[in-house]
C-alpha cells in the first residue's frame, strides 16, 4: 500500500523558514515523481512544485519561484521543500502526492502569522 | 499557465440521479507523446484529495463504475451515473500535460 506522511508544518512569522519532509513506503519510491499540493483554509487546491525520481529536473509555482526549494533523499525515500522568505498568503495545508495525484498524504499546516 | 475552468462551481444533486461536471481548458491537453493527461480527484469533507480518473477516461483501482471521465482537446467531463450519499463533497480537475500544472477551481457536490 502506498502510503506518504508529511510532516514539518507549524506557525512562522512573516520572513520565516520551515522544512517540510515527505516519508513514502509502499512503492518503488526512486522510480516516480513527487509533488507538493498545496489548500489555503476554505480555499481550492494550488499545485506548489514536482520534482523527478532523479532530482535532475524541478518545476515551480511562480508564486514560490527563489523562495521555495526541492530536494529528494532516494535512499530515505523522502522528499523535501525548504521554505524560505514565508508570507501570510503561503498559509495552507501541505499535501506531498505521487507523480500527477496518484496517492495523498494526510498533509501538514503551515501558518504564517505574526 | 493553463487555466482550468470548472461549472458548475455549485451542484445540488437528487440521491440517486446522475450529476456531471464541466471542466475546460485554455490550452490542448494532448501532449507530445500523444496523450492527454487530465486528472478528476475527489474531496470529502476533512480528507485529503483523491484521485478518481487519470487520462481523461481511466479510473482508479477501486474507484466506483458509477464514475466516469470523457472529453477530449480542450473540454472534458465527469459523470456521476447515480449519485450516492458518499459522493458529497469537492471535485477538481487537474491538467498534467503543462508547467505549471493547474487545477480548476472546484465543484461542491452536494444533496438536495
Amino acid at each position: 500500500e502506498v502510503q506518504l506522511v508529511e510532516s514539518g508544518g507549524g506557525l512562522v512569522q512573516p520572513g520565516g523558514s520551515l522544512r517540510l519532509s515527505c516519508a513514502a513506503s509502499g512503492f518503488t519510491f526512486s522510480s516516480f515523481w513527487m509533488t507538493w499540493v498545496r489548500q489555503p483554509p476554505g480555499k481550492g487546491l494550488e499545485w506548489v512544485a514536482s520534482i523527478k525520481n532523479d532530482g535532475s529536473e524541478k518545476y515551480y509555482v511562480d508564486s514560490v519561484k527563489g523562495r521555495f526549494t526541492l530536494s529528494r533523499d532516494n535512499a530515505k525515500k523522502s522528499v523535501y521543500m525548504e521554505m524560505n522568505s514565508l508570507r501570510a498568503e503561503d498559509t495552507a495545508m501541505y499535501y506531498c502526492a505521487r507523480g500527477n495525484g496518484y496517492a495523498w498524504g494526510r498533509g501538514t499546516l503551515v501558518t504564517v502569522s505574526s | 499557465d493553463v487555466v482550468m475552468t470548472q461549472s458548475p462551481l455549485s451542484l445540488p444533486v437528487t440521491l440517486g440521479q446522475p450529476a456531471s461536471i464541466s471542466c475546460r481548458s485554455s490550452q490542448s491537453l494532448v501532449s507530445s507523446d500523444g496523450n492527454t493527461y487530465l486528472n478528476w480527484f475527489q474531496q470529502r469533507p476533512g480528507q485529503s484529495p483523491r484521485r478518481l480518473i487519470y487520462k481523461v477516461s481511466n479510473r482508479e483501482s477501486g474507484v466506483p463504475d458509477r464514475f466516469s471521465g470523457s472529453g477530449s482537446g480542450t473540454d472534458f467531463t465527469l459523470k456521476i451515473s447515480k449519485v450516492e450519499a458518499e459522493d458529497v463533497g469537492l471535485y477538481y480537475c487537474m491538467q498534467g500535460t503543462h508547467w505549471p500544472r493547474t487545477f480548476g477551481q472546484g465543484t461542491k457536490v452536494e444533496i438536495k
